[in-house]
């Protein structure tokens, strides 16, 4: 059962474009939304999270727009970086249950 | 500092063999859990645990043991370990209402 899907699958895109990276969901009792970058041989970081009361939220050059109707949401990374390069993760759950899933990921590449 | 710390962070067992894979997180988090990290399967959760004593099954738990001994100390035990096993593992905790933090993973390499 694929609770959690994350699309696309891989992105390259050019240093100072805007990468869009989108999840999509099953379970309607997940109400916080975690986006985690992982580094090669590194363990994945929290880097920007919303809860489902939102429907956005901005930390920087990254931004995670909200859609609870549809069940979707998207991570933007603005003006990306080559830094930025990495794979970048959607683990929604339900704060009383305490149980993550994490999607499949995308690996951004930013090309200088 | 937040910290989850795992043991070993390499290594290499043979099928049929024992291993154990230790965690240790120092924030004095509720929740700690195991993934195991595949390409093209992103994370997948195998145990987790709201706290010493306590064992709840994931969704890859099969071939898999855990123990949770105390609050800070959580273990994944492969009793009979299997090629298919080989992948890299993290530990994770979580307190209440955060996101989890994560260790730097440990790679196991079944032969």
């Amino acid at each position: 059962q694929q609770q959690v899907r994350q699309s696309p699958q891989s992105l390259t895109v050019w240093e100072g474009e805007t990468a869009i990276l989108n999840c999509s969901y099953e379970d309607s009792t997940f109400n916080y939304f975690p986006w985690y970058q992982q580094f090669p041989g590194e363990g994945p970081a929290l880097l920007i999270s919303i809860s489902s009361v939102s429907d956005k939220k901005e930390d920087g050059r990254f931004t995670i727009f909200f859609n609870k109707r549809e069940k979707k949401l998207s991570l933007h990374i603005t003006d990306s970086q080559p830094g930025d390069s990495a794979t970048y993760f959607c683990a929604p759950f339900n704060t009383g249950n305490y149980k993550y899933v994490f999607g499949a990921g995308t690996r951004l590449k930013v090309i200088a | 500092e937040a910290a989850v710390t795992q043991s070993p962070r390499n290594k290499v067992t043979v099928t049929g063999g024992n291993v154990t894979l230790s965690c240790r997180q120092t924030n004095s988090h509720n929740y700690m859990y195991w993934y195991r990290q595949d390409t093209g399967h992103g994370l997948r959760l195998i145990h987790y645990s709201y706290g010493a004593g306590n064992l709840q099954i994931g969704d890859v738990p099969d071939g898999y043991k855990a123990t949770r001994t105390t609050q800070e100390d959580f273990f994944l035990l492969l009793e009979l370990a299997s090629p298919s096993q080989t992948s890299l593992y993290f530990c994770a905790s979580s307190g209440t209402n955060q996101a989890p933090l994560f260790g730097e993973g440990t790679r196991l390499s079944v032969l």
